[in-house]
């Protein structure tokens, strides 16, 4: 595999539906990211992951926000009770280890809330 | 709260002058990461800088990190049209804190 997928690319949903966006980072990465990120604006860290644990899940905007990753891989980043607030571009990235030395970024999912 | 300050947010040059974006942080950073985001792209790593008062070059793009490690610059020389994107700095402590962006516009 090349790099870091993110699926869906596109996620339309109506107000108030739960959501997973899926991240696969590059095989070998024990370091995961997610950010949000508004129309015209940078980067919102939400959460990292060091192997399959999150030591910092204060970034996350409310208790509607959860992820997980599993066998060091595969992250999932759910949003319940999704609000209009919540569509952004929801980018995942991976690297080495926490600190770098670069952090490679998926292509990211793109959700509208409706 | 924002711990990573980036300038200015946005800056259009003329094609062929130098353009430069600035980045500071309230607290001292392990080291500091550069990336570039073309319009309707995801971020691309530049570079990454880790030592006090370092200096990168790659072509017509320097990189420099502050002596005490709170603040950092990129300056393009003679930007060109593919220059065109924004540029985050990201700084590292405990975890990587993004600057707000430089929004780059070069008009051909």
């Amino acid at each position: 595999g090349a790099g870091v997928s993110q699926s869906p690319s596109n996620k339309v949903t109506e107000k108030g539906k739960d959501v997973e966006l899926r991240c696969d980072p590059i095989s070998g990465h024990t370091a995961l990211y997610w950010y949000r990120q508004r129309l015209g604006q940078g980067l919102e860290f939400l959460i990292y992951f060091q192997g399959n644990s999150a030591p910092d899940k204060s970034g996350l905007p409310s208790d509607r926000f959860s992820a997980e990753r599993t066998g060091e891989s595969v992250s999932t980043l759910t949003i319940q009770r999704t609000q209009q607030e919540d569509s952004a571009v929801y980018l995942c990235a991976s690297s080495l280890g926490v600190g770098g030395p670069e952090q490679y970024f998926g292509p990211g999912t793109r959700l509208t809330v409706t | 709260g924002q711990q990573v300050m980036q300038i200015p947010q946005y800056q259009h040059v003329q094609e062929g002058e130098d353009f430069t974006t600035y980045c500071n942080s309230s607290t001292t950073l392990s080291n500091i990461q550069w990336y570039k985001q073309r319009p309707g792209g995801h971020p691309v790593f530049l570079i990454q800088l880790v030592k006090s008062g370092e200096v990168k070059k790659q072509k017509r793009l320097t990189f420099q990190f502050g002596e005490a490690k709170k603040n950092s610059s990129l300056h393009i020389t003679a930007t060109q049209t593919t220059d065109v994107g924004t540029y985050f700095c990201a700084g590292l402590r405990n975890q990587f804190y993004f600057g707000t962006g430089t929004s780059l516009t070069v008009i051909p």
